[in-house]
């Protein structure tokens, strides 16, 4: 089946440094990407939904500056964390729109800012 | 905003009985509804979906209910296992590639 491969699992940054999160389709071409953040014993929440080769669109009340997204090809995805603070240390998740009803999750990256 | 949210936070159920996990959601217009199951530190799995035009489905050991005129969804697990014990979310979208809805989560607990 369609597999999105999440990289790092896991990180470690300094307050005020950035971190950049990658999200692969290995077997399956990701026309849109979708960017979730996660808070422990909370739900999914939508950050943006990210087109290949056009701008992300951010869900309300997400800073769009402080969380970077590129999609620049049909297999990759990233999302960049720029001058992260503890309270951005969350658990974060992509998913790829496989087909009309299908979805595909990423393993998760769980960052944590010190 | 549009939400969908669950009744039950946290479900305890004896090895070998069923789980029944409910979920409420709000946005008349979603078409299509979904069930993940994760665990700790993983991404969610998928366990079943349903379409509007549809009141059940089922898989293997999970059936899938939708109440469109009350706007309910549940999953239901047949002889829960161990290793049903997880997380569990609905979700709602209105497919094509859509973003989807999460509910608020069931922590699905199996004792022995």
């Amino acid at each position: 089946g369609a597999v999105v491969s999440q990289h790092p699992s896991w990180v470690i940054c300094k307050s005020g440094t950035s971190v950049k999160i990658e999200c692969r389709s290995l077997d399956f071409q990701a026309t849109t990407m979708f960017w979730y953040r996660q808070f422990p014993k909370q739900s999914l929440m939508l950050m943006a939904t990210s087109n290949e080769g056009s701008k992300a669109t951010y869900e309300q009340g997400v800073e769009k500056d402080k969380f970077l997204i590129n999609h620049a090809s049909l297999t990759l995805s990233t999302l960049t964390v720029t001058s992260a603070h503890p309270e951005d240390s969350s658990f974060y998740i992509c998913s790829g729109a496989v087909s009309t009803y299908g979805y595909t999750f990423g393993s998760g990256t769980r960052l944590t800012v010190v | 905003g549009e939400s969908v949210g669950l009744h039950l936070p946290t479900l305890s159920v004896q090895e070998g009985d069923n789980s029944i996990i409910n979920c409420a959601y709000s946005n008349s217009a979603s078409d299509y509804f979904i069930w993940y199951k994760q665990e700790s530190g993983k991404g969610p799995q998928f366990i079943i979906d349903i379409r509007s035009n549809m009141d059940k489905r089922q898989g293997q050991r999970v059936t899938v209910l939708l109440n469109k005129t009350v706007k309910h969804l549940s999953l239901q697990i047949a002889a829960t296992q161990p290793g049903d014990s997880a997380v569990y979310f609905c979700a709602e979208g209105g497919g094509g590639g859509n973003k989807l809805t999460f509910g608020t989560g069931t922590q699905l607990k199996v004792e022995l």
